[in-house]
């Protein structure tokens, strides 16, 4: 039972145009959510976050958005870059757990 | 300031036979974190130690074992390794303040194979 699913195994954006991850969620708990970003080889590394109480959270070109009632977030990647390309998770917390619920990850690939 | 390290960066093993993996982490953090990734699948938790001094399981502990052997050092052991322990492992920590809302810091990973 996925609590946390990222639907697309893969995207494909041309260089320059916006990129949207989504994820959606099924654990009404769940009050804070993270993207991370994976390249080959490397472990993930945090890319952004967003509490329950927002529903968008910016930094430069990466906005996260969350719809609790519809149990979805997305991130939005404005211009995509080729150094954008990567694996992205989406994790999400439930209120004073040490734990993340980690979705399976969208491979986003950034043509020139 | 190395991070998160992990040794060793690749392994093969034969079923049966054990091993530890090694992590260790220079930024003083409380917690740390295992975890395993398969093949279309998200990060699966094995065990975390919240603290120096404890150990508690996650989704998926069964054939595993940890020791936090102090705040830098969480290793995990398999005892007799099985075909379906083949993965990358990835060891994480995260300061673990009085917000739960800090973030976790990875390693490169371990790629252990068992055949």
């Amino acid at each position: 039972d996925q609590q946390v699913k990222q639907n697309s195994p893969s995207l494909s954006v041309q260089e320059g145009r916006i990129s949207i991850l989504n994820c959606d969620y099924t654990n009404s708990m769940f009050d804070y959510f993270l993207w991370y970003k994976k390249y080959p080889a490397e472990g993930p590394t945090f890319l952004i976050s967003i509490s329950s109480i927002k529903d968008k959270n910016e930094d430069g070109r990466f906005t996260v958005f969350l719809n609790k009632s519809a149990k979805h977030l997305s991130l939005h990647i404005v211009p995509s870059q080729p150094g954008d390309s990567a694996v992205y998770f989406c994790a999400a917390s439930p209120d004073s757990n040490y734990q993340l619920i980690w979705g399976a990850g969208t491979k986003l690939i950034i043509k020139p | 300031n190395a991070g998160v390290t992990q040794t060793p960066k690749f392994q093969v093993l034969k079923t049966g036979q054990s091993m530890t993996l090694q992590c260790a982490q220079d930024m003083n953090h409380n917690s740390m974190y295992w975890y395993r990734q398969d093949p279309g699948m998200g990060l699966r938790l094995i065990y975390y130690s919240a603290s120096e001094g404890t150990t508690d399981k996650g989704e998926v502990p069964n054939g595993y074992n940890v020791s936090r052997l102090n705040k830098r050092e969480f290793s995990l052991r398999l005892e007799s390794a099985a075909p379906s322990q083949t993965s990358v492992y990835f060891c994480a920590s995260r300061v673990m303040s009085a917000s739960y809302t800090d973030t976790q810091y990875f390693g490169p990973g371990t790629r252990l194979t068992v055949l």
